[in-house]
């Protein structure tokens, strides 16, 4: 299976700042099925990008997706106080679906 | 873009069975694929499988294989998913999800707590 590995496992930031966050895959990954979540605590994932750089409906442009091949990049420019919480990369293109172990993006 | 509706809280004992549906509503339910994916408290998202819902298909992460079932019921747009011989690490919330082009779209999520 594909091996998702999110870097760094916890991210430290003040609100305004930048956040990069990267999902790292053991081979090579459709983008067409590659997708990011956000994870609000006591909350379902919510979709914020999907085809590795399309933002999901009512997604705010502050949200990037970028990347391609095993390489993949989410990327917020301006942190408002509701981003932070925890982010998931996801493969759906090949099977078995995997995720990654997640960001954590907390307020510093 | 729709919505998924999942069944409420469930506690079992061990070595119980639990099944869990999922109500879709404001799409066309045999159009799109129902997975389900779990989350143990505090950890991150596992993937249990896959149901076709205009056939019935499934696929089922090979972790799961002979103690889960994945059915549906089309004449009322709801998928289940049920897990048998329960153990506590089965302790988690069960969320269902719809699988799109664009992203899957996630139900509630429904807490199963297995505990004697």
């Amino acid at each position: 299976e594909i091996v998702l590995t999110q870097s760094p496992g916890t991210l430290s930031l003040f609100p305004g700042e930048r956040a990069t966050l990267s999902c790292r895959a053991s081979r090579s990954v459709s983008s067409s099925y590659l997708t990011w979540y956000q994870q609000r605590p006591g909350q379902a994932p919510r979709l914020l990008i999907y085809g590795a750089s399309s933002r999901a409906t009512g997604i705010p442009d502050r949200f990037t997706g970028s990347g391609s091949g095993a390489d993949f990049t989410l990327t917020i420019s301006r942190l408002e106080p509701e981003d932070f919480a925890m982010y998931y990369c996801q493969q759906y293109g090949t099977s078995p679906t995997t995720f990654g172990q997640g960001t954590r993006l907390e307020i510093k | 873009q729709g919505q998924l509706v999942q069944s409420g809280a469930e506690v079992k004992k061990p070595g119980a069975s639990v099944k869990v549906s999922c109500k879709g509503s404001g799409y066309t339910f045999t159009g799109y694929y129902i997975h389900w994916v779990r989350q143990a408290p505090g950890q991150g998202l596992e993937w249990m499988g896959w149901i076709n819902p205009n056939n019935g298909a499934t696929d089922y992460a090979q972790k799961f294989r002979g103690r889960v079932t994945m059915t549906r019921d089309t004449s009322i747009s709801t998928a289940y998913m049920e897990l048998r011989s329960l153990i506590s690490d089965d302790t988690a919330i069960y969320f269902c999800a719809r699988e799109a082009s664009s992203g899957w779209f996630w139900g509630q999520g429904a807490l199963v707590t297995v505990s004697s």
